[in-house]
């Protein structure tokens, strides 16, 4: 695609439900990023993809967060028995592949899930 | 791991007027700095960007300056109109232990009239 899509838009979910939130990255970046804002607050990095590996999950908030990505593209963030703090905004983003390994190029974002967990 | 620390968090100017964001690093390494600009419900999106191999990038009304001595580098708006209101964050790459991007905690932008 054109741009990075992530789906659901919205998602209302009660609490101790699980959800599953999607990133379709561009075509052809290897790398893939998942952060989580919210409301009025800064970006907080969650999990990185280089390729299907995570190197860097150093900012999963709990056990209860995990992230898998399939065939080098897209991404599945899980979130298992949500709770209120889990609302916010999880936002995805991808770049193309870096040097030696290093990410130093542009990250593009998609439109972002707003996950309310009631 | 790298920081990377953003000022101010809120800054008001009056249209026509300049404004001045400034950001710093820890890792001497980083070499690539992004600025991203984010509209109220809407997703970052990148507005400017550098590489360590120059001090300065100037780009219509926008522009960017790197000091690598010190470790700080500045987006600068000119001309400043209400659509510039927003919230902007720079970002820094990783040290050599990690591989994402670090984030600025971001500057709240008001562009009055």
């Amino acid at each position: 695609g054109a741009g990075v899509s992530q789906s659901p838009s919205n998602k209302v979910t009660e609490k101790g439900k699980d959800v599953e939130l999607r990133c379709d990255p561009i075509s052809g970046h290897t790398a893939l990023y998942w952060y989580r804002q919210s409301l009025g607050q800064g970006l907080e990095f969650l999990i990185y993809f280089q390729g299907n590996s995570a190197p860097d999950k150093s900012g999963l908030p709990s056990d209860r967060f995990s992230a898998e990505r399939t065939g080098g593209s897209v991404s599945t963030l899980t979130i298992q028995r949500t709770q209120q703090e889990d609302s916010a905004v999880y936002l995805c983003a991808s770049s193309g592949a870096g040097l030696a390994g290093r990410t130093t190029d542009t990250q593009y974002f998609g439109p972002g899930t707003r996950l309310t967990v009631l | 791991g790298e920081n990377v620390e953003q000022h101010p968090s809120t800054l008001s100017v009056q249209e026509g007027d300049s404004a001045v964001i400034k950001c710093t690093y820890s890792d001497s390494a980083s070499n690539y700095f992004p600025w991203y600009k984010q509209e109220l419900g809407k997703r970052p999106q990148l507005i400017i960007d550098i590489r360590s191999n120059v001090g300065e990038k100037k780009d219509q009304r926008i522009a960017v300056t790197l000091n690598k001595t010190a470790k700080h580098f500045s987006l600068h708006i000119t001309e400043t109109q209400p659509e510039d209101s927003a919230v902007y964050f720079c970002a820094a790459p990783p040290d050599a232990r990690g591989q994402n991007f670090v984030f600025g905690p971001g500057t709240r932008l008001s562009v009055l009239p």
